[in-house]
């Protein structure tokens, strides 16, 4: 079955404790993606990757790391967790090519809490 | 800069009502236009899309048609069921960038 697996769904941690959210597709596609939702906000982009080894800032980078060593995964990295990062996190997934990068695969989410 | 609006929730119907739900965009060129559906518990799916303008897109009985003249792409369903009560999102990819700019979402809750 064709999907995007984040992990872990729920994680409660404590200010500066470092976290990683792992995130694999199994599609073979070229372009990926981290987001934030929060309320009243909708999604904002954190980073984005549109192939191996290439990744950019997108609008809410700060306070995050990411990494794409291999075409599937895409781990999102908070070296410092702080309380305004508690949030809900999607990764998402897309071919890439020819105009399709709108055309996302999402995971289910990761409720991270940062007390 | 590019950007999305759409309509504040919730938005409340009785089943098989009509349904919209307003999208309007800022935009330089021709953006693709998206609409996504979130579902409680659960990841984004795509619903419908449209490239180009009087583009309709289509799907689950759900549409919405690119307006290049009023800037909006706005989400109409004829007769809605409890099912069809989520989160949706209008989204925009501008032609020169790889960034998709979603909308703040509009939740939509259905009675029977």
């Amino acid at each position: 079955e064709a999907q995007v697996t984040q992990n872990p769904r729920y994680l409660i941690t404590v200010t500066g404790k470092k976290l990683t959210v792992t995130c694999s597709q199994n599609m073979n596609h070229e372009y990926m993606s981290w987001y934030r939702q929060d309320p009243g906000l909708g999604l904002r982009q954190i980073y984005y990757s549109m192939n191996v080894e290439v990744t950019d800032k997108g609008d809410v980078p700060e306070g995050y790391k990411v990494s794409r060593k291999e075409k599937r995964n895409f781990p999102l990295i908070l070296e410092s967790p702080s309380p305004n990062q508690t949030s809900l996190y999607f990764c998402a997934s897309s071919l890439g090519s020819s105009g399709r990068i709108g055309e996302l695969f999402f995971g289910e989410g990761s409720r991270l809490t940062v007390l | 800069g590019n950007s999305v609006t759409q309509m504040e929730g919730p938005v409340t119907l009785s089943e098989e009502a009509f349904l919209t739900i307003n999208c309007t965009y800022t935009a330089t060129g021709y953006p693709s236009l998206f609409w996504y559906v979130q579902y409680p518990g659960e990841g984004l799916q795509l619903l419908l899309k449209a490239t180009k303008a009087d583009d309709k897109g289509s799907n689950k009985g759900f549409e919405a048609t690119y307006r290049k003249e009023t800037t909006s792409f706005h989400l109409e369903k004829g007769s809605v069921q409890v099912s069809d009560s989520a989160v949706y999102f209008c989204a925009l990819r501008s032609y020169n960038t790889d960034k998709l700019i979603f909308g703040t979402g509009t939740r939509l809750q259905v009675f029977p």
